[in-house]
């Protein structure tokens, strides 16, 4: 089955610049591709995504990046703010368990002012 | 949007006793829910995918006589938590795909964390 990889596991930044998060996924057949944060205590919220036809996808300051030759992708943030602190999840959906979603390990993401 | 309304959000038992889950889509059909165990600091791990009109299908390594999922509707999913012991202390989240949102685009309930005495 699919087995997602994230690093690392957790993260300081200062305000302002940026957070870069990697994920490595194992099933070569996954398409879909998305991240999501929780703040603590609180559900996860879907904050992008990227499907396995496009390598690039953006939305304000947070970019995803998808690298399928080498079955990783990326989450980007830049300018970042103290409000971005948070657990970041990767997950990846593969072509054959298509109602399956595979979480990363996280990441606990810390923006100091 | 696609709200999955989760309750209880927290519940304290005693070991041995049973606890139930309920998550219900608002505005939505769900037809399929999923459900995910959150230990602290740790990954959400899917515990099993609950199918309205169907037998409920388990992650390997998770006990269908303990963790008994019932969809009775096409807005609701329950998780029971039978014979509940410390170690199943956990947060506990239900998930359900957004109809038209592109293939499984999840939206979560806000989870129930169990503590078990």
């Amino acid at each position: 089955g699919e087995n997602v990889e994230q690093h690392p596991s957790t993260l300081s930044v200062q305000e302002g610049d940026s957070a870069v998060i990697k994920c490595t996924y194992s099933d070569s057949a996954s398409n879909y591709f998305p991240w999501y944060k929780q703040e603590l205590g609180k559900r996860p919220q879907l904050i992008i995504d990227i499907r396995s036809n496009v390598g690039e996808k953006k939305d304000q300051r947070i970019a995803v990046t998808l690298n399928k030759t080498a079955k990783h992708f990326s989450l980007h943030i830049t300018e970042t703010q103290p409000e971005d602190s948070a657990v970041y999840f990767c997950a990846a959906l593969g072509a054959y368990n298509t109602d399956k979603l595979i979480f990363g390990t996280g990441t606990r993401l810390q923006v100091f002012p | 949007g696609a709200v999955v309304s989760q309750h209880p959000s927290r519940v304290i038992c005693k070991s041995g006793t049973s606890v139930k889950i309920e998550c219900r889509s608002l505005d939505f059909q769900a037809t399929t829910m999923f459900w995910y165990r959150q230990f602290p600091k740790q990954s959400l791990m899917l515990m099993a995918t609950s199918n309205e009109g169907s037998k409920a299908t388990y992650e390997q390594g998770v006990e269908k006589d303990k963790f008994l999922i019932n969809h009775a509707s096409l807005t609701l999913s329950t998780l029971t938590v039978t014979s509940a012991h410390p170690e199943d202390s956990s947060f506990y989240i239900c998930s359900a795909p957004i109809a038209g949102a592109g293939a499984n685009v999840l939206t979560f309930g806000a989870g129930s964390r169990l503590t078990v005495l």
